[in-house]
């Protein structure tokens, strides 16, 4: 069966301070992989999203990026964190085949930055 | 641009009675719509996903329905416990094909023993 893996799950860090969120998919192959960030009062905004390795989409202008260096993994990074940075980041996955495969998120990391 | 709104933003309920959650989406050209439940500071789980060729999906106590026609969906809990409690979401694919969801903001449902 397949399985997402997200770590850590929470994380305090300095503004200006560098961020590396690691998401992995067991169980499944080329998925099409997402972030999301979940901020109080305004539901689930998509950050990026990949349908194979190297191919990132970027939804958000911000300083955020994102890599998919394996087909099953996927991290969020950041060289310079700024207060506004501070949510609930959820990586997801979905099987490429078929319009219908449902999505299935990992248990988030809580960011927060002082 | 597809939008998904639902309403109530909060819902407390007794233990024991029957609910309907509501959904409405914007663009009805979807192929799906798909239901999740997120505890607090948890990740999302997905509930029912339903088709757009179905009018209905079934798991145990839920049941959803979709009118793509007038872009809604609604999510109908039985019997409903406190072990119910949570957020309630939905979304739908923001345009055709295999494209990234678009959530609503969520339901958050209070099932008082």
């Amino acid at each position: 069966s397949q399985t997402i893996h997200q770590w850590p799950a929470t994380l305090v860090q300095p503004v200006g301070s560098p961020l590396s969120l690691e998401c992995t998919v067991e169980g499944t192959s080329n998925p099409n992989l997402y972030w999301y960030r979940q901020a109080a009062g305004r539901g689930l905004q998509l950050l990026f999203y990949s349908v194979g390795i190297g191919q990132i989409s970027s939804e958000v202008p911000q300083n955020l990026s994102a890599s998919r260096p394996q087909d099953r993994q996927f991290i969020l990074s950041s060289k310079k964190l700024l207060l506004s940075d501070s949510g609930f980041y959820l990586c997801a996955w979905r099987d490429p085949g078929g319009r219908n495969s449902p999505l299935h998120f990992g248990n988030g990391t809580r960011l927060t930055v002082t | 641009k597809q939008e998904v709104t639902q309403i109530p933003a909060a819902l407390s309920v007794p233990e024991g009675e029957n609910l309907v959650l509501n959904c409405s989406f914007t663009d009805s050209a979807i192929y799906n719509l798909q239901w999740f439940r997120q505890d607090p500071g948890k990740g999302l789980t997905s509930l029912l996903l339903i088709q757009s060729s179905q009018r209905e999906q079934t798991s145990g106590r839920l049941n959803a329905s979709l009118d793509k026609s007038s872009g809604r969906s609604t999510l109908y809990i039985a019997a409903s416990q406190p072990g119910d409690s949570a957020t309630y979401l939905c979304a739908v694919p923001r345009n055709s094909g295999n494209t990234p969801l678009v959530f609503g903001k969520g339901t958050r449902l209070s099932v008082i023993a």
